[in-house]
């Protein structure tokens, strides 16, 4: 099956400050990267979707210019959380997939806390 | 739009009863994978089983048992005889032939020694 890495697997950083998450697709070129949310005892939600090459698009209430992604390689996506803040404090976790008839693949997921 | 609807949100049994987990969804897509997760306190999803929706065979793996219903489109999880082990928020999935994945709210299991 594939292999997808993400990391890091868990961050605290300090109000103000940026972090970078990544993930990589180990076994398959990712045509297409998923970001998803998920705050503390609440479902895992769709952030945004970024195709290699190309812009993001961002789901309705998430900031494109606070949740910088980056998807210019077939194996590596980054999310960056810029200028962070408590209420960004959540479990971030990317979906790689590929072109064609696709299954799901999740990474380990990062669990941010800002202080 | 795609929607999971996981009815249940908590779930409490003593070890050794058995347990159904109830997964709904909707989608208009007629090729899309349906998933359940575990996520224990540490946050990871484990994946659990995957079932393509031309596939309605239902599966058993040790105590873990799954049933696909098209007709209703239903994905229902059992596990039988449940251990203390299995208490974690389980989620079912909805994704695309596109790889988008709709989950539930989930579901939390608690099981009582």
């Amino acid at each position: 099956g594939a292999v997808v890495s993400q990391h890091p697997s868990w961050v605290i950083c300090k109000s103000g400050t940026s972090v970078k998450i990544e993930c990589r697709s180990l076994d398959f070129q990712a045509t297409t990267m998923f970001w998803y949310r998920q705050f503390p005892k609440q479902s895992l939600m769709l952030m945004a979707t970024s195709n290699e090459g190309s812009k993001a698009t961002y789901e309705q209430g998430v900031e494109k210019d606070k949740f910088l992604i980056n998807h210019a390689s077939l194996t590596l996506s980054t999310l960056t959380v810029t200028s962070a803040h408590p209420e960004d404090s959540s479990f971030y976790i990317c979906s790689p997939a590929r072109s064609g008839p696709t299954e799901a693949f999740f990474g380990q997921g990062t669990r941010l806390t800002v202080v | 739009a795609q929607k999971v609807t996981q009815a249940q949100t908590e779930i409490s049994v003593v070890e050794k009863e058995d347990v159904t987990l109830d997964c709904v969804y909707e989608t208009r897509d007629t090729t899309y994978y349906l998933f359940w997760y575990k996520q224990p306190p540490s946050g990871e999803l484990v994946f659990l089983i995957r079932r393509n929706s031309f596939d309605e065979q239902n599966e058993i793996s040790g105590r873990y048992s799954w049933n696909f219903q098209k007709s209703t489109s239903s994905f229902n999880f059992t596990i039988t005889a449940s251990q203390v082990v299995d208490s974690a928020v389980y989620f079912c999935a909805l994704t695309s032939n596109a790889g988008k994945s709709t989950f539930g709210d989930g579901t939390t299991l608690t099981v009582k020694p």
